[in-house]
């Protein structure tokens, strides 16, 4: 079984400051890694995924994150946000197994970039 | 490519009746999934379903819920009777499996329950 632990339920932050958002997942098999946005009353859209080689993966809308196997985390990180980033972030995690990739979801992080 | 359809956007129901939830994935996408997301929660997988047969159903509360794929293409997912705890947004997503993580999600039902 996996399970995702997003430690900060908000994250305030000025519009052009860098953000990062903390993810770290807990599985007892290999897994692949993703974030999610979620605007309001809209569906989920993949910001970034982690499926393996370079353990710095770039996103849309200039997101980042990095894989750190041994911390078992996979932050999220922006150098400059803009007001368009205020949303609902999702870190998930899917199994290695063919045919059983459901994804788990953490509890998510708001982000709220203030002018 | 279109998208995932989902319909109805919003539904308002009183407890103890029955709803019904439809969604159509894209074109080709052989696996289809369900999940629940609560207000404050993440989503929260309700079932998988690979071409119309069922691979993980676990976390379906099956005295209440039921989900179908007829054709292995547009699913329903059904709940009677619904219980305040099931207010929530139903989300479905589907992926074309064999290319790895192509989830698209649509945009979800709103489901209140009274």
């Amino acid at each position: 079984a996996q399970s995702v632990t997003q430690l900060d339920s908000q994250v305030p932050v000025f519009e052009e400051a860098p953000v990062e958002l903390r993810c770290n997942y807990s599985s007892s098999v290999s897994v692949y890694l993703f974030w999610y946005v979620q605007y309001p009353n809209q569906g989920l859209q993949l910001l970034l995924k982690y499926l393996s080689g370079s353990t710095l993966v770039k996103g849309i809308n200039g997101f980042e994150a990095e894989f750190n196997k041994s911390q078992t985390s996979f932050h999220l990180r922006k150098p400059s946000v803009h007001i368009s980033d205020t949303a609902e972030y999702f870190c998930a995690v899917s199994p290695l197994r063919t045919g059983r990739r459901a994804l788990t979801f953490g509890s998510g992080t708001r982000l709220q970039v203030q002018p | 490519e279109a998208g995932v359809a989902q319909s109805p956007r919003y539904k308002i129901i009183e407890k103890r009746q029955s709803v019904a939830f439809w969604c159509n994935p894209i074109s080709g996408h052989a696996t289809l999934y369900w999940y629940q997301q609560i207000l404050g929660q993440g989503p929260k997988l309700l079932i998988q379903f690979q071409n119309n047969g069922v691979v993980d159903d676990s976390q379906l509360p099956k005295d209440r819920f039921s989900a179908e794929r007829l054709k292995g293409v547009d699913s329903t997912l059904k709940i009677q009777p619904a219980k305040l705890e099931d207010s929530a947004v139903y989300l479905c997503a589907s992926s074309l499996e064999i290319t790895g993580y192509g989830y698209t999600f649509g945009s979800g039902t709103r489901l209140t329950v009274v």
